[in-house]
């Protein structure tokens, strides 16, 4: 299987500040990674398809503007939050897509004050 | 669009003891996978067991096994001999299998708890 990383664990910023967490694929090259957001006590919800090379792809509600992607190689793809606010606290969980399966990343989670 | 049910929100199990979790789906897919996922307080996602929609044999992992319906959409885990390290939220999940890359689409999850 594949080996997914999260950067950072937790983070904790101020409102209105841009927070960007990292995933990647340690041993496995990735064309396309996704990303999940949780909130407590509830289920992982997807929230955008992460394309090497090309623009990703957003679920239906999910504020491209706020949440960028970026997937510039097969091992690594970003998502910054612009302009966070206390609403966007959650716990983001990435994956990657590989023999059938997803790989999931440990997860960051992200306090907006 | 795809959904998956999962009715109980919480199910309780002695140790030794086995027990099964429901899960329900809904496509018009005929070719798919179906997970079953654990996620332990770290939150790691952790695999366990997955099913072939074209395989009418039913998928087992030591003690996990499921009871895949694919004419009742139903896709139950069972857990024989439950550990303690089996208490955990799990997640049973969708992936459409057309071909290309799908996201997953989650149930809300059962709590499962382990009684000593």
């Amino acid at each position: 299987g594949a080996v997914v990383s999260q950067h950072p664990s937790w983070v904790i910023c101020k409102s209105g500040t841009s927070v960007k967490i990292e995933c990647r694929s340690l041993d496995f090259q990735a064309t396309t990674m996704f990303w999940y957001r949780q909130f407590p006590k509830q289920s992982l919800m997807l929230m955008a398809t992460s394309n090497e090379g090309s623009k990703a792809t957003y679920e239906q509600g999910v504020e491209k503007d706020k949440f960028l992607i970026n997937h510039a190689s097969l091992t690594l793809s970003t998502l910054t939050v612009t302009s966070a606010h206390p609403e966007d606290s959650s716990f983001y969980i990435c994956s990657v897509e590989g023999f059938n399966e997803q790989f999931f990343g440990p997860g960051t989670r992200l306090t907006v004050l | 669009a795809q959904t998956v049910t999962q009715s109980q929100p919480e199910m309780s199990v002695q140790e030794a003891e086995t027990v099964t979790l429901s899960c329900t789906y809904d496509t018009s897919e005929s070719d798919y996978y179906l997970f079953w996922y654990k996620q332990p307080p770290s939150r790691q996602m952790i695999l366990v067991i997955r099913q072939e929609a074209y395989k009418q044999q039913n998928a087992t992992e030591n003690r996990f096994s499921v009871n895949f319906q694919k004419a009742a959409k139903s896709f139950s885990l069972k857990i024989s001999d439950s550990q303690l390290g089996d208490a955990a939220m799990y997640f049973c999940a969708y992936d459409f299998g057309g071909g290309g890359a799908d996201g997953l689409t989650f149930g809300k999850g059962t709590h499962l708890i382990i009684q000593p």
